[in-house]
């Protein structure tokens, strides 16, 4: 009864090179959100969609990307993926219906290497 | 800034008994807090919430207190039981879900 899908669970890339990381939801849910966390801190939001509507973090580096082709699907395109970026990193969703207090669920994340 | 702080990296209860978790914020924007339990491997998954009109709020063996003029909140868990066991967050909503660092939460058997 997986609500919040994170692909792959385990990523692993070369120094600048592009990576893309995948989040689906069956909650129908209208705002998806991605998070960075690194070891032992509190996750950080980088940007979120609300349906269709894109709100990047301002202290969010140019290099993380997002596109959301659908209500369902939501993706972090890392352009040039520095060892800084390693890095746990966490897709969530909520309603929508009372703005950002909404209750957010989360995948299970995807923990990035950078070699 | 960090404007939400777990400042106990770990607690570690024996089973049965009470556990504690403290989180403290300095943003009197903030209007509604949420706690979230995670395990290895596994995603944040929501916990208990309370919105800031309120200074109790329960659910089973869990109970979040709220005591704005100290902005603080705390997470009771009693009994608290070996699968209880995982990293507790604490997370404050004003214009977006900011969250402490955590607190590592160990129920000994």
């Amino acid at each position: 009864d997986a609500m919040v899908i994170q692909n792959p669970r385990y990523q692993v890339t070369q120094f600048g090179k592009p990576v893309t990381l995948s989040c689906s939801q069956t909650l129908n849910h209208n705002v998806m959100y991605w998070y960075q966390q690194k070891s032992s801190q509190a996750p950080k939001l980088l940007f979120h969609y609300y349906d269709k509507d894109f709100n990047n973090e301002a202290d969010t580096p140019d290099n993380f990307q997002s596109r959301r082709p659908n209500t369902s699907f939501c993706f972090l395109d890392i352009r040039s993926p520095g060892l800084g970026d390693a890095a746990m990193y966490l897709c969530a969703t909520s309603r929508g219906t009372s703005g950002m207090t909404d209750t957010q669920y989360f995948g299970p994340g995807t923990r990035l290497t950078v070699l | 800034d960090q404007q939400v702080k777990q400042n106990s990296p770990s607690l570690s209860v024996q089973e049965g008994r009470i556990s504690i978790l403290n989180c403290d914020y300095t943003n009197s924007m903030f209007d509604y807090f949420l706690w979230y339990k995670k395990y290895p491997a596994e995603g944040p998954t929501f916990l208990i919430s309370i919105s800031s009109i309120k200074d109790k709020n329960e659910d089973g063996r869990f109970t979040v207190f709220l005591n704005k003029s100290a902005k603080h909140l705390s997470l009771h868990i009693v009994p608290s039981q070996p699968g209880d066991s995982a990293v507790y967050f604490c997370a404050a909503s004003g214009s977006r879900l900011t969250f402490g660092e955590g607190t590592q939460l160990t129920v000994n058997p």
